[in-house]
């Protein structure tokens, strides 16, 4: 089945530990993103990637880093730098940024610092 | 003004009730508009586009009014199983191409 992959789905980190997240997506997609929801809010932007060897800063890039090394991966690792790191992740993407293309999301990944 | 505003909710409504969404937008060149639904503690969905002339899939139809910068989605004939937050998803491009995404409307159905 094609789709979109993360992984760890739940995750604990003590702080002042990074820890990095998967996502992996076998659609053949140019653009990959990474978005946070808290709690009653909406989907914010921490990186996204158009292509191979790319990427760019979205909105709440702080405390985060990404790589694309692979057209396939964009894992994202938070660092000990985001001091409230406590949140539901999603990994999506899209064919390519083009206007009129969906977005597709991953299951997520529940990160909690204890 | 926030870039993609949606009614805050809850609506609560009973199986068989008509309820609509209303979403409304900042930026005047946004190109694509879409609603997804989210399921607690789940990933958003793509539900339906919205397109400029309206579309319906089934007991859903979405609207767009772009003098007015406006999104709507109407479900009719309300279902259990339609509970769940809505969010409405704006597309602009502006030099790359960025989705903004409402906070999202919470529907609860009750029998």
């Amino acid at each position: 089945d094609g789709g979109i992959t993360q992984s760890p789905k739940y995750l604990f980190r003590k702080e002042g530990q990074n820890v990095t997240l998967s996502c992996e997506q076998n659609l053949n997609h140019d653009a990959m993103y990474w978005y946070r929801q808290d709690p009653g809010q909406g989907l914010r932007l921490i990186y996204y990637s158009q292509i191979v060897n790319d990427f760019q800063k979205g909105d709440i890039a702080e405390g985060y880093s990404v790589s694309r090394e692979k057209k396939e991966s964009f894992p994202l690792t938070v660092t000990s730098a985001q001091k409230n790191p406590t949140a539901f992740y999603l990994c999506a993407s899209r064919l390519s940024s083009g206007t009129g293309n969906t977005i597709y999301f991953g299951e997520g990944s529940w990160l909690t610092v204890v | 003004r926030k870039e993609v505003e949606q009614d805050p909710g809850p609506f609560n409504v009973p199986e068989g009730a008509t309820v609509a969404f209303n979403c409304t937008y900042s930026n005047s060149a946004s190109q694509s508009f879409f609603w997804y639904r989210q399921d607690c503690r789940k990933e958003p969905k793509l539900l339906m586009s919205v397109y400029s002339s309206g579309n319906e899939d089934g007991r859903f139809t979405a609207q767009l009014n772009r003098a007015s910068q406006y999104i709507s989605l109407l479900i009719r004939d309300s279902k259990l199983s339609d509970s769940a937050t809505y969010l409405c998803v704006v597309n602009t491009n502006s030099g790359y191409s960025t989705l903004t995404f409402g906070k999202g409307t919470m529907l609860l159905v009750s029998p």
